[in-house]
């Protein structure tokens, strides 16, 4: 129940294209849901976060989806460029424990 | 976004010896941190809690006594990789729990035994 689903695992997009990974948690108590992206030996930088209240959350070309009766959310990055070429993971965690769950990954490569 | 500065970015040492990693977070206090260890193309493993002050919380499988962590100030937590061998090898990685309940990682520590 504390996992949470990430796929897919790799992704080729072309450039200009649109990225989407989707993510599928279980706990209902999970009320917070970043999207962090890291580059090869670098440590992960959070991207954007969305919390239940809202479906969707837009910050520049990246936007995260939210279904709450689903227990989904996803990341769509568009107008995909190469420079997004990185591994992209979701994470979820419950107010008052702090706990960041992650996904398993998904290693973007945006071809030019 | 809050900055986290993680030292050193990478380290070589003899099986045997001792490494300490730290981890700073440069423009806002936290008072909990967390370590994780990272193997290749695969996700974060959370190692354990560090809570300022009091004793860090170990994940279930972590050695307390392989790995010391130390979070003696709001700034401030440390990890020592003690009589590190080949196994050890991995990339670590610290976080810094933010005041409005983000996250924010250091860029990571490649720690190499020989």
């Amino acid at each position: 129940q504390q996992q949470v689903k990430q796929s897919p695992q790799s992704l080729i997009v072309q450039k200009g294209g649109i990225s989407i990974i989707n993510c599928a948690y279980e706990n209902t108590a999970f009320d917070y849901f970043p999207w962090y992206q890291q580059f090869p030996g670098k440590g992960p930088a959070l991207l954007i976060a969305i919390r239940p209240d809202v479906s969707e959350k837009k910050e520049g070309r990246f936007t995260i989806s939210f279904n709450k009766s689903a227990k989904q959310f996803s990341l769509h990055i568009m107008d995909s460029q190469p420079g997004d070429s990185a591994t992209y993971f979701c994470a979820a965690s419950a107010s008052g424990t702090y706990k960041y769950i992650f996904g398993t990954g998904t290693r973007l490569k945006v071809l030019a | 976004g809050a900055v986290v500065s993680q030292h050193p970015s990478w380290v070589i040492c003899k099986s045997g010896t001792s490494v300490k990693i730290e981890c700073r977070s440069l423009d806002f206090q936290a008072t909990t941190m967390f370590w994780y260890r990272q193997f290749p193309k695969q996700s974060l493993m959370l190692m354990a809690t560090s809570n300022e002050g009091s004793k860090a919380t170990y994940e279930q499988g972590v050695e307390k006594d392989k790995f010391l962590i130390n979070h003696a100030s709001l700034t401030l937590s440390t990890l020592t990789v003690t009589s590190a061998h080949p196994e050890d090898s991995s990339f670590y990685i610290c976080s810094a729990l933010g005041t409005t309940g983000e996250l924010f990682f250091g860029e990571g520590s490649r720690l190499t035994v020989l």
